[in-house]
Parts: structure tokens; C-alpha cells; sequence
């Protein structure tokens, strides 16, 4: 079975901290991505990696930046947080970049 | 521009009938297409794809069905179950897109 595991389930930050949020698969995926999802909006990409040390800009990468120093672990980081960035955050893996993804659990960040 | 469509946030249907839930896309390159199902608190799980030189897929209880013609593709559960109650994410790619572009969802709930 695949499993992907981020760091946190429920995160509380306050504005202007630096906020990482951690992603691991254990099945060996090229592909890494990380979505927010927020109520009437879907799943939006923030940023993908297809290999280590590569990132490509999602639809919404502003305000995040990405680290993937090892295969298997994708980090997002929110460089100075924001309110605007409340939201439901998922990380997903995949064989390649158009096969089906699969999702961690998902970390509820809320910034106050 | 959005790209892929899920019109009806939501569905209510009674147990034991059809559900059926539509997606519209507008980019003409999409060529492959997938539904996840996501229970609240989880994240995403992939269900069933279609590929472009298909119409139909079938998988138990669940249809994916494409009209490449009217860039429209539907999923029919039967016969729906108490248990389908959750979210349902359209998503298309391409095979240069290295990404799977996703729709807003739909709610669905099934009835006892």
C-alpha cells in the first residue's frame, strides 16, 4: 500500500512565522506535489517536483517555496505566514506526472 | 480560466439509485481523466480513469463516461450507497502537462 504522511494534521501559526510543512512516501514516486484546498475552490497546485532538486510553479506558488533534498520528502514552506494562507493543505505522489496521485491526510493550518 | 468544471456543488440522491456526477473541460490537449473521492478529514483517494481513445470505463459500481466531442466526461454510481456520501474531484492531464488539473467538486449525498 502507498502511504503518504505529512508532519502535523492541525497546525496554529501566528502572521509572520516561518511554517514548514513535511511530506513523505514510502514508494519510491518521481512525482511530489502540494495542493491547498479550500471551500468552493478545489484543489489548487501550489508547486510539484519531478525529481530531486527539481520544483516547477504550480498555479498559486506565491507566498510558498518547496525543498526536495531526498526522493522520498517534499517540503512546503511558507516564508512569512498569513492569514490568507489559512487553509487545508495536501501533499500527493505519483509514478508519473499524469497517473493517479495519492494524498496524504491533509494538515490544517490556521495563521492568526 | 478555468479549465475544468464541476458545475453542481452538489448532489442529494436516495439509496439505491443512480448518481450522476458531470464534469466539463475546456482544453483540448486533456487526454486523460480521473475521479477522487474525499471523505472530510482525509485527503483524496483516487476512483476510477478514462483515457482519450475510450468512451467508457467501468469499475463495480462506478462508470466513467467521455464525449470527447462535447468535452464532457460523467461518473454514474449504481446503485449508491450511504457510504459514496463525499466529495468527488474531476481531474484531467495531458502527457507534457506534468500535472493533473482539478474541478472545484462535488458533494454528493446519498439518503437512507
Amino acid at each position: 500500500d502507498v502511504k503518504v504522511t505529512q508532519s502535523s494534521r492541525y497546525l496554529v501559526k501566528r502572521t509572520g512565522e516561518k511554517v514548514f510543512l513535511e511530506c513523505v512516501q514510502d514508494m519510491d514516486h518521481e512525482n511530489m506535489f502540494w495542493y491547498r484546498q479550500d471551500p468552493g475552490l478545489g484543489l489548487r497546485l501550489i508547486y510539484f517536483s519531478y525529481d530531486v532538486k527539481m520544483k516547477e510553479k504550480g498555479d498559486i506558488p506565491e507566498g510558498y517555496s518547496v525543498s526536495r533534498e531526498k526522493k522520498e520528502r517534499f517540503s512546503l514552506i511558507l516564508e512569512s505566514a498569513s492569514t490568507n494562507q489559512t487553509s487545508m493543505y495536501l501533499c500527493a505522489s505519483s509514478w508519473d506526472r499524469t497517473s493517479e496521485q495519492y494524498f496524504g491526510p491533509g494538515t490544517r493550518l490556521t495563521v492568526t | 480560466d478555468q479549465q475544468v468544471k464541476q458545475n453542481s456543488p452538489s448532489l442529494s440522491v436516495q439509496e439505491g439509485r443512480i448518481s450522476i456526477l458531470n464534469c466539463d473541460y475546456t482544453n483540448s490537449m486533456f487526454d486523460y481523466f480521473l475521479w477522487y473521492k474525499k471523505y472530510p478529514a482525509e485527503g483524496p483517494t483516487f476512483l476510477i480513469s478514462i483515457s482519450s481513445i475510450k468512451d467508457k470505463n467501468e469499475d463495480g459500481r462506478f462508470t466513467v463516461f467521455l464525449n470527447k466531442s462535447a468535452k464532457h466526461l460523467s461518473l454514474h454510481i449504481v446503485p449508491s450507497q450511504p457510504g459514496d456520501s463525499a466529495v468527488y474531484f474531476c481531474a484531467a492531464s495531458y502527457t507534457n502537462a506534468g500535472k493533473s488539473t482539478f474541478g472545484d467538486g462535488t458533494t454528493l449525498t446519498v439518503k437512507p
